[in-house]
């Protein structure tokens, strides 16, 4: 099994809808961030997360909220979809104090 | 703010050749630099980093290169295979966040 898994792989969604992605990891890391990706602009942070009780902001959060029900779930929403958001999201994770970030394979969402 | 970028977006090197992938960085207070390589499909995985306080650092058929003076960074593949066709990403991580800063990448193409 994956060490950190997203859900759904892949997602066809109308202008208007709330759309919820899910993330969960099985490497006991405190902290979990969510990044989308664009062609040509790189990995943008949308929010991050230190514990189940630490929510931050990155730098292109407009349109997005996040919940973090466990130390293993980090979930992102997109309240009212619109197709600028079409995009690959990752998910990642990382331990307090280490170096290394795992990510996940990605959730391919697609706003139409 | 925090940038990165990568000196040419696409390399294109013969298989069996080295490979040397550039990034410049503008943010002096990062402890480390991570890179990461990110196939098709699949979310980035980590290949290797490097303290700020070395210059250099080997893995394994990989080595990074570490010039704080001109802020400069290189990831150098040795006999460089087809598996490492990929985009490269080399992000310092940001401040006391950890937040990866991203730049766009260089896709690496491997010709056989």
């Amino acid at each position: 099994d994956a060490d950190v898994t997203q859900t759904p792989r892949n997602r066809i969604t109308k202008t208007g809808k709330r759309i919820m992605l899910e993330c969960s990891q099985t490497k006991g890391h405190d902290r979990m961030y969510w990044y989308r990706q664009d062609p040509g602009l790189g990995l943008r942070l949308i929010y991050y997360s230190f514990d189940v009780k630490d929510i931050n902001k990155g730098e292109i959060s407009d349109g997005y909220s996040v919940s973090r029900q466990a130390q293993a779930k980090f979930s992102l929403s997109l309240e009212s979809a619109i197709p600028n958001q079409t995009a690959l999201y990752f998910c990642a994770t990382r331990e307090t104090g280490g170096n290394g970030y795992t990510f996940g394979s990605g959730t391919r969402l697609t706003v139409v | 703010g925090e940038n990165v970028g990568l000196h040419l977006p696409t390399l294109s090197v013969q298989e069996g050749d080295n490979s040397i992938i550039n990034c410049a960085y503008s943010n002096s207070a990062s402890d480390y630099f991570i890179w990461y390589k990110q196939e098709s499909g699949k979310g980035p995985q980590f290949i290797i980093d490097i303290r700020s306080n070395m210059d250099k650092r080997q893995g394994q058929r990989v080595t990074v290169l570490l010039n704080k003076t001109v802020k400069h960074l290189s990831l150098q593949i040795a006999a460089t295979q087809p598996g490492d066709s990929a985009v490269y990403f080399c992000a310092p991580p940001s401040g006391g966040t950890g937040k990866l800063i991203f730049g766009q990448g260089t896709t690496l193409q491997v010709k056989p």
